[in-house]
């Protein structure tokens, strides 16, 4: 079945640092592509998504590549804040009507001042 | 855009009792809703696929004499956790589709904040 694997946090970075989180998913067909963020006592917000292949998601510094031939979908972020600090998961989706979402295991960022 | 109400955000309840969780779509219709459980520091699980008018789908390994759900309405799914045990304390966060017809066919979730359930 489809899954999404993301690498184990958690991540400890400074502020200004460069970030990259991992994610690879298994899944037949073209779904599209998710990374939610979990500030901390919160529910998941999405953060941003992309639906086809070389797609780029961006929202609020962060951006994330859909990589057909890799099967990935790395976020990145030139400089975090503190305010980045939360739990970011990565997620897939079938465009097939209301399909729930299948996410990876969460990785925890933790940006030190 | 989308909004999902969940409430309440938070319940401790004694050993035995029920529980009801009620989640809402604000400005939208939502024929399908998700609820998940997320155990502490791992990944959220599926429960059930909520289906307005309609028995609600359950996961493989999921009680579906424990967790009760109910989608009334197009705007209400409610999951009742019955005669709740420590073991069944969990952040269960519902969600529903948001969106519509913004993007093509990107099939976005918007999520409620979740609900924190203690069971003393």
């Amino acid at each position: 079945g489809d899954s999404v694997t993301q690498m184990e946090g958690p991540v400890t970075l400074s502020e200004e640092a460069f970030l990259t989180i991992n994610c690879t998913y298994t899944a037949t067909g073209y779904p599209s592509l998710f990374w939610y963020v979990q500030y901390p006592g919160e529910g998941l917000q999405l953060l941003l998504k992309a639906t086809k292949a070389d797609d780029k998601g961006s929202n609020k510094g962060f951006e994330a590549t859909y990589r057909k031939e890799t099967t990935s979908f790395h976020l990145e972020k030139g400089s975090v804040q503190v305010s980045d600090s939360a739990v970011y998961f990565c997620a897939l989706s079938r465009n097939s009507g209301n399909t729930p979402l299948v996410f990876g295991k969460g990785t925890r960022l933790s940006v030190i001042a | 855009g989308a909004v999902v109400s969940q409430h309440p955000s938070r319940v401790i309840c004694k050993s035995g009792t029920s529980v009801k969780i009620e989640c809402r779509s604000l400005d939208f219709q939502a024929t399908t809703m998700f609820w998940y459980r997320q155990f502490p520091k791992k990944s959220l699980m599926l429960m059930a696929t909520s289906n307005e008018g309609s028995k609600a789908t359950y996961e493989q390994g999921v009680e579906k004499d424990k967790f009760l759900i109910n989608h009334a309405s197009l705007t209400l799914s409610t999951l009742t956790v019955t005669s709740a045990h420590p073991e069944d304390s969990s952040f269960y966060i519902c969600s529903a589709r948001g969106e519509f017809g913004t993007d093509s066919g990107a099939n976005v979730l918007t999520f409620g904040a979740g609900s924190r359930l203690t069971v003393l």
